[in-house]
């Protein structure tokens, strides 16, 4: 059974950082590629960033680009996102996802991240 | 990035047939054919129920069908049951710019 919780959430000040962890089990996690994802309270699904299955390779939304970092550790089947220079918009429940054709196949049940002076 | 677009609601009496369209450009969702589909409750995790425009993963009942035609992609629910009531759904595709865009999602309501 794939499983995948995330950890790492908390409060935090603008401008401050955090680093969500997502530990992987039930799958080879070296062999795919992985996704983070994100949701304002209320508000819709957004795509943050996702990392290919060898972590030589990533992308970014647009919003967080030069802000946070996603990388990974095969031997740990542990993904990562460090978040840096937080806004209060980045305030959201942050979604770990096992990638499947640029969707999420699987998902955490969350980790809530919240910006707020 | 623009967002894509949905209808904020969408319903339907038990057994009929709803669809939900989903509104991107050329350079999305009429240039890639990853576009997804997922189903959401209150206070849960979203589920992937439609990839690569008209795959649905294993355990995901028939019911659920994904097409596309130029920029617009659709989700058919059909033989809406009361278990499909209060749901949220998106859909999402990946872009030219090398990212993944969600449309703002669609309240399902079974009459």
């Amino acid at each position: 059974e794939v499983q995948l919780v995330e950890s790492g959430g908390g409060s935090v000040q603008p401008g401050g950082s955090l680093r969500l962890s997502c530990a992987a089990s039930g799958f080879s996690f070296r062999d795919y590629w992985m996704h983070w994802f994100r949701q304002a309270p209320g508000k819709g699904l957004v795509w943050v960033s996702r990392i290919k299955f060898d972590g030589t390779y990533a992308e970014y939304a647009d919003s967080v680009k030069g802000r946070f970092t996603i990388s990974r550790d095969n031997a740990k089947n542990t993904l990562f996102l460090q978040m840096n220079s937080l806004r209060v918009e980045d305030t959201a429940v942050y979604y770990c996802a096992k990638d499947t054709y640029s969707s999420g196949e699987y998902w955490g049940q969350g980790t809530l991240v919240t910006v707020s002076s | 990035q623009s967002a894509l677009t949905q209808p904020p609601s969408a319903s339907g009496s038990p057994g009929q047939s709803v669809t939900i369209s989903c509104t991107g450009t050329s350079s999305d969702v009429g240039r890639f054919n990853y576009v997804s589909w997922y189903q959401q409750f209150p206070g849960k995790a979203p589920k992937l129920i439609i990839h690569e425009v008209n795959k649905r993963p294993s355990g995901v009942p028939d019911r659920f069908s994904g097409s596309k035609s130029g920029n617009t992609a659709s989700l058919t629910v059909s033989g809406l049951q009361a278990e499909d009531d209060g749901g949220d759904y998106y859909c999402s595709s990946y872009t030219a710019t090398n990212q993944v865009i969600f449309g703002g999602g669609t309240r399902l309501t079974v009459l």
